[in-house]
């Protein structure tokens, strides 16, 4: 079983950008496709972009529509670690972020089996 | 991209049967799959692929779908099940996800 655990709360003013990372254990990093998952206080989950290793190689990041142009995911591999850097920060940006794990990511049935416990970050002045 | 859409919010009586549904355009082509979450918790997978239970799950959780609806149902509900359920699937635009809004459960 796959463990993510993630980096600590942040606080940040508007503006600005907050970097979170997401250490891997449990099975071969670069087998493990990671996206990246936010949600706002007493609001859903949002897929913001997720990266996909094939042959054990990680290629392009994919990104949601409502992110692009401000959030860059990348890993590296030499500590497990999966990486999600928001900029330009604004106060709906305040939310809970969560790296997760993506099972069977090119076929049908594929579900989001693992997942960190969750970032916190605020954006305040 | 496609959007999933779920009802905000469906109660249930202890012991009763429920249905929580998610509608959407990739639920034609691709399984949705299902998540609990508590207050103050990550959520956790209860339903996958052609209703698939991961390992601890209790087997009154099931999931369906029909046309572009999947449904996932709790048989004899109990409190502990009181929680928000989410669906997601693959979205249309390759290598893309989506999730619903989300469907607050209350026991009664």
């Amino acid at each position: 079983q796959v463990q993510l655990v993630q980096s600590g709360a942040e606080v940040k003013k508007p503006g600005s950008s907050v970097r979170v990372s997401c250490k891997a254990s449990g099975d071969t990093f670069s087998r493990l496709a990671i996206s990246w998952v936010r949600q706002a206080p007493g609001q859903g989950l949002e897929w913001m972009g997720g990266i996909i290793p094939v042959s054990g190689i990680f290629g392009t990041p994919n990104y949601a529509q409502n992110f692009q142009g401000r959030v860059t995911i990348n890993a590296d591999e030499s500590t497990s670690t999966a990486y999600m850097e928001l900029s330009r920060l604004r106060s709906e940006d305040t939310a809970l972020y969560y790296c997760a794990r993506v099972s069977e990511p090119f076929g049908a049935g594929s579900f989001f089996g693992s997942w960190g416990q969750g970032t916190l970050v605020t954006v305040s002045s | 991209s496609s959007e999933l859409t779920q009802d905000p919010a469906v109660s249930v009586a202890l012991g009763q049967t429920v249905r929580i549904t998610c509608q959407g355009d990739s639920l034609r082509s691709y399984y949705a799959s299902w998540y609990q979450q508590k207050p103050g918790q990550a959520p956790v997978l209860v339903i996958y692929g052609q209703n698939k239970r991961p390992s601890g799950i209790p087997d009154r959780f099931s999931g369906s779908t029909s046309g572009n609806t999947a449904s996932l149902t709790i048989t004899g509900a109990q409190a502990e099940d009181e929680a928000d359920y989410h669906c997601n699937s693959r979205d249309t635009i390759a290598n893309h996800w989506v999730f619903g809004g989300g469907t607050k459960l209350t026991v009664l």
